[in-house]
């Protein structure tokens, strides 16, 4: 069975400073993809940002990354410079092919970024 | 453009009422998809249309048929819904339904069964 854990349901961040989230997954799988899915109050679910499992490289997006260890299968995403407007629920997915592209979704994180 | 349009935003339904969703996308994208979104949850996959055939049906209940006329278009009939299938529906498209590709995702009809 593929799963993914959050186990943080909440957390707050004060503006400007760093904050990560975490997820864990697991997976048989050896070929898949990660995903952080932003869904802001009452707004359209966004892409924050991508890895391929293949890559060792930690994907980075402007002032998002992500620390990949695949071993332990954990996905976490750090945010630096925490802006009002990243207050969102944040998921995080991965995407495998069981006989079609399916993308399963972990329970989310809600974060609040305090002025 | 880069947007995914759903209609209507809300819909009130009654359990013998037969009603549609739609899902509209300009962007080229030849994969599209149907999620339920219950209330502080994630989204749930229900169908998944690759090329404008139906790749993935995750054993969802039949009162909901799902439907695509063309690769821009993407539908969700109803019928016979019961309360708990109260949520918001979420549509979302992508390139070509590919393991890396990044899902364009809808504003959701919120939808309400009495």
């Amino acid at each position: 069975a593929q799963t993914v854990t959050q186990s943080q349901p909440e957390m707050s961040v004060q503006e400007a400073e760093t904050v990560t989230l975490s997820c864990t997954y697991d997976t048989s799988e050896s070929n898949y993809y990660l995903f952080w899915y932003k869904q802001p109050p009452s707004r359209q679910m966004i892409l924050v940002i991508r890895q391929e499992a293949y890559k060792q490289q930690n994907a980075t997006e402007n002032r998002f990354s992500v620390n990949f260890q695949k071993a332990a299968k954990s996905f976490s995403l750090k945010i630096s410079d925490s802006q009002l407007g990243d207050t969102a629920m944040y998921f995080c997915a991965f995407a495998v092919n069981t006989g079609g592209f399916k993308t399963i979704f972990g329970a989310g994180t809600r974060l609040f970024v305090k002025a | 453009d880069t947007e995914v349009t759903q209609t209507p935003k809300h819909l009130v339904m009654g359990m013998t009422n037969k009603k549609s969703l739609k899902c509209e996308q300009h962007m080229g994208h030849r994969a599209m998809y149907w999620y339920k979104q219950k209330a502080k949850k994630p989204p749930e996959l229900m169908f998944v249309y690759s090329y404008e055939k139906l790749s993935i049906n995750e054993s969802v209940p039949s009162r909901f048929s799902p439907e695509c006329p063309n690769s821009s278009l993407l539908n969700l009939h109803l019928h016979a819904l019961q309360p708990e299938d109260s949520a918001l529906y979420l549509c979302a498209s992508s390139q070509a339904g590919g393991l890396a590709d990044e899902q364009y995702f809808g504003p959701g009809t919120r939808l309400t069964v009495t």
